[in-house]
Parts: structure tokens; C-alpha cells; sequence
């Protein structure tokens, strides 16, 4: 089965760059997104198709895919984004899978 | 504005069938390019992918989970639904409905605000 690998935790200060990776299986050659989850609420799309932000996502969110890795940067990171982020991607055996989620710390 | 909304039984005995309705408003469940979809994340974890269906009927579902589940939709109603046989304690999650994107990652715009499931006798 298919499977992505998330770190488990990422610490950033305020005001810095925040990378957050997702490892695959040639992921590269598929499409990946991402999704932020604050506590108690429900998953927020914010990059699709590898790089597209959705409507209404802050600019700073950004996306890259290549080889086996995809990211999700966040620059000038903000106290709002602490949360967990999940990556996602789509499998022809394994259909859609997830990451095991980042804690993003900012402190 | 698409919205979905999830319900059903908050409490379910172990080896019974958990089932859940989504209501989609906004928007029709009649439309080829998405599959309605059901994710679920237990107390502290991570997500987890249940399954998805087309309005034409195609379907698929999470290998780990397939003996178990059964996704339909209801064009009439704008719903669709989740039955998840033989339940246990490791069902315990809180289920979200969402709407995929056919063709382009299966991404998920759409989500409902997720209901609590605790199976428990």
C-alpha cells in the first residue's frame, strides 16, 4: 500500500519560514495537496494540485512536488498557522491517502 | 456556498453497523466531477481516508476498511451515506464528510464540521 511520511513535529519563529515535507514513492508523479487543521475544527484546504492556493488562503502558503517529496512552505509564519498540517495525495491502488499530520509549533 | 453536514447516531454498541448521513446544500450531489467522501479521525490522531462514490455509482474504498464499508448516494435528497460493519472500540472517531475533486488528486475543498462516533456498550 501506499504510503507519506510526515515529520512528526516542526518548530518556527514568528516572522521566519516554515517547511513542512511529505515523503512518497515517487510522489512527484502525482498530485499533492495539504490541509491545516486547527483544534476542534475540521481540515482547511490550502495548497492543491501541488502548488494552487485555494480561494481566501494567505499568499505566505505555498507548495512544491518533485522526486519523492512534496512541501508546504509557509514564510513570514504567524501565530494563526500553528496547527497540524496533513498532506494528501491520490493512489491507483491505494486511492487516497494521507499523511500522518505535522504539529507546527510557532514560538 | 457548498456546505456539508453530517448525522447520525452518536453512540454505537460494539458489532453493530455505525451509520451517518451528509446532507450537501449549495450545491448538487448530481454533479460529474466530484465523489462525496468519507474521512475519519480518531480522539488525538491522525486522518484517515474511508472511502468515496460518484453519483454514477463508481466507488472506491480504503483497502484496510472495504469488507467493512458501504457508501451510497441519494440523488433525490442530496445526500449520501456511510454504513461501517462490526464496529469497534478502534471505530471511535469523529467522521467527516467531504466533497473530491474527480481527476486532480482527489482534493477536498468542502468538508462538514465532523460528528463524534464513540462505539461503546
Amino acid at each position: 500500500s501506499y504510503e507519506l511520511t510526515q515529520p512528526p513535529s516542526v518548530s518556527v519563529s514568528p516572522g521566519q519560514t516554515a517547511s513542512i515535507t511529505c515523503s512518497g514513492d515517487k510522489l512527484g508523479n502525482k498530485y499533492a495537496c495539504w490541509y491545516q487543521q486547527r483544534p476542534g475544527q475540521s481540515p482547511v484546504l490550502v495548497i492543491y494540485q501541488d502548488t494552487k492556493r485555494p480561494s481566501g488562503i494567505p499568499e505566505r502558503f505555498s507548495g512544491s512536488n518533485s522526486g519523492n517529496t512534496a512541501t508546504l512552505t509557509i514564510s513570514g509564519t504567524q501565530a494563526m498557522d500553528e496547527a497540524d498540517y496533513y498532506c494528501q495525495a491520490w493512489d491507483s491502488n491505494t486511492y487516497v491517502v494521507f499523511g500522518g499530520g505535522t504539529k507546527l509549533t510557532v514560538l | 456556498q457548498v456546505q456539508l453536514q453530517e448525522s447520525g447516531p452518536g453512540l454505537v454498541k460494539p458489532s453493530e453497523t455505525l451509520s451517518l448521513t451528509c446532507t450537501v446544500s449549495g450545491g448538487s450531489i448530481s454533479s460529474s466531477s466530484y465523489y462525496w467522501g468519507w474521512i475519519r479521525q480518531p480522539p488525538g490522531k491522525g486522518l484517515e481516508w474511508i472511502g468515496g462514490r460518484h453519483f454514477g455509482g463508481s466507488t472506491y474504498y480504503n483497502p484496510s476498511l472495504k469488507s467493512r464499508v458501504t457508501i451510497l448516494v441519494d440523488t433525490s435528497k442530496n445526500q449520501f451515506s456511510l454504513k461501517l460493519s462490526s464496529v469497534t472500540a478502534a471505530d471511535t472517531a469523529v467522521y467527516y464528510c467531504a466533497r473530491h475533486t474527480d481527476g486532480s488528486g482527489w482534493y477536498s475543498v468542502y468538508w462538514g464540521q465532523g460528528t463524534l462516533v464513540t462505539v461503546s456498550s
